[in-house]
């Protein structure tokens, strides 16, 4: 079975400034997808940016980029720019992409990130 | 925008009681899943769904059970709840992996569920 770890159960960065959040997976596979999530204080979690195993070109979605490391199955959110609204729990997440794993999202226990102004 | 929605934000109930849970999804996905939110131990899978009337247990299935008779809804039963069931409970939905490579889950905003 699949399994992701996010060794920073906190972080805390200052406003404007950029922040890195970690994330490392097992997995024997070489076709998967990985996934990060952000979820606000007492609001709906929602996805931030997503990469095809595949694809060796890192995803960028505006201020949030990812560097995917294969070979050491890393996979670390940059946040730049940090802003006040960036302020929540984030979680690494891990599909298969055939078979039974592919239904279904394996979690990381999740990054709680603070924004200091 | 995909949404998803559960029947409560926050629901206090007494240990034994029979517990509905309640998600609604507006864009024709197949998958719909439950999972439970604790501390420190980040989600976990319950139970999901890849069509109508079928379910896969995920990782932490028991005490819990549940039923899907429309595509768009998917509830999940405690039948008789305990005090170890108070947590942060999330539904989630997806299309069929198919139709989307990616299939990212879309998640609603949770139930805080107190079993006193």
């Amino acid at each position: 079975a699949q399994t992701v770890t996010q060794s920073q159960p906190e972080m805390s960065v200052q406003e404007a400034e950029t922040v890195t959040l970690s994330c490392t997976y097992d997995t024997s596979e070489s076709d998967y997808y990985l996934f990060w999530y952000k979820q606000p204080p007492s609001r709906q979690m929602i996805l931030v940016i997503r990469q095809e195993a595949y694809k060796q070109q890192n995803a960028t979605e505006n201020r949030f980029s990812v560097n995917f490391q294969k070979a050491a199955k890393s996979f670390s959110l940059k946040i730049s720019d940090s802003q006040l609204g960036d302020a929540a729990m984030y979680f690494c997440a891990y599909r298969s992409a055939f078979g039974a794993g592919s239904y279904q999202l394996t979690f990381g226990k999740g990054t709680k990130l603070s924004v200091i102004p | 925008d995909v949404k998803v929605t559960q029947s409560s934000r926050y629901l206090v109930k007494r240990t034994g009681e029979k517990v509905f849970l309640e998600c609604v999804q507006d864009m024709d996905h197949e998958n719909m899943f439950w999972y439970r939110q604790d501390p420190g131990l980040g989600l976990r899978l319950i139970y999901f769904s890849y069509d109508v009337k079928m379910k896969e247990k995920g990782d932490i299935p028991e005490g819990y059970s549940v039923s899907r008779e429309k595509k768009e809804r998917f509830s999940l039963i405690l039948e008789s709840a305990s005090t170890n069931q108070t947590s942060m409970y999330l539904c989630a939905s997806s299309l069929f992996y198919s139709r989307s490579s990616y299939n990212e889950q879309f998640f609603g905003p949770g139930t805080r569920l107190t079993v006193l």
